[in-house]
């Protein structure tokens, strides 16, 4: 299985600003993907992020709010813009195609609070 | 669109009794079917998936089943242990990327 990390693991932010998101896989994956994960609640995914490409945003989410970069095969981000408190959220990011049989691995999230 | 519904939102077990969730899906061509453990602040965690070409599939005490002709799948978790208590999701993928998740079944153990 991958190893994934994100940072920062939590943050408190003012309404207004944006925060950016890492995520590193220890070994190269076929796919990323970034969810969110408001408290008590499932998985919404926000995007599938493309390695040298835009990334692929599902219904809802938009790229000038949640600017993705996937530069490498290991390493993505994901920017929070002009947040809102309604952004409040866990955020989470996911590698999948290690061993070419689709199992997604998450990282432990990163807990954005916006005020 | 995949639709992915799991029941029950909770349960309670006592340690060593079984614990079932359920889950039903909408999309026929989904054929990919993970579990996942999420303990409080910590992301979710894989435990076990089945595949569409696979019935059922066990390790340990935590088995799947599938089925395809009625689109719903389950996880059985035998001898429970206080550990086990987290919040479970199913899931469903039509082709090994974008998963759709249930709402979670939050699982209590009591000693």
């Amino acid at each position: 299985s991958a190893v994934i990390s994100q940072k920062p693991s939590r943050d408190i932010c003012q309404r207004g600003t944006s925060l950016t998101i890492q995520c590193q896989v220890d070994s190269q994956v076929t796919m990323m993907f970034w969810y969110r994960q408001q408290p008590g609640q499932s998985l919404t995914l926000i995007a599938t992020a493309n390695q040298g490409s835009e990334a692929t945003y599902e219904s809802g989410f938009v790229i000038d709010k949640f600017p993705i970069s996937r530069p490498n095969l290991t390493f993505s981000t994901l920017t929070v813009s002009n947040m809102s408190p309604e952004d409040s959220s866990i955020y989470l990011c996911s590698g999948s195609g290690l061993a070419g049989e689709g199992e997604q691995y998450f990282g432990p999230g990163t807990r954005l609070t916006v005020t | 669109g995949e639709n992915v519904e799991q029941h029950p939102s909770t349960l309670s077990v006592q340690e060593g009794d079984s614990a079932v969730i359920k889950c039903t899906y909408s999309d026929s061509a989904s054929n990919y079917f993970p579990w996942y453990k999420q303990e409080l602040g910590k992301g979710p965690q894989l435990i076990i998936d089945i595949r569409s070409n696979v019935g059922e599939k066990k390790d340990q005490r935590i088995a799947v089943t599938l089925n395809k002709t009625a689109k719903h799948f389950s996880l059985h978790i035998t001898e429970t242990q206080p550990e086990d208590s987290a919040v479970y999701f199913c899931a469903a993928s039509p082709g090994y990327s974008t998963l759709t998740f249930g709402k979670g079944t939050m699982l209590l153990v009591s000693p």
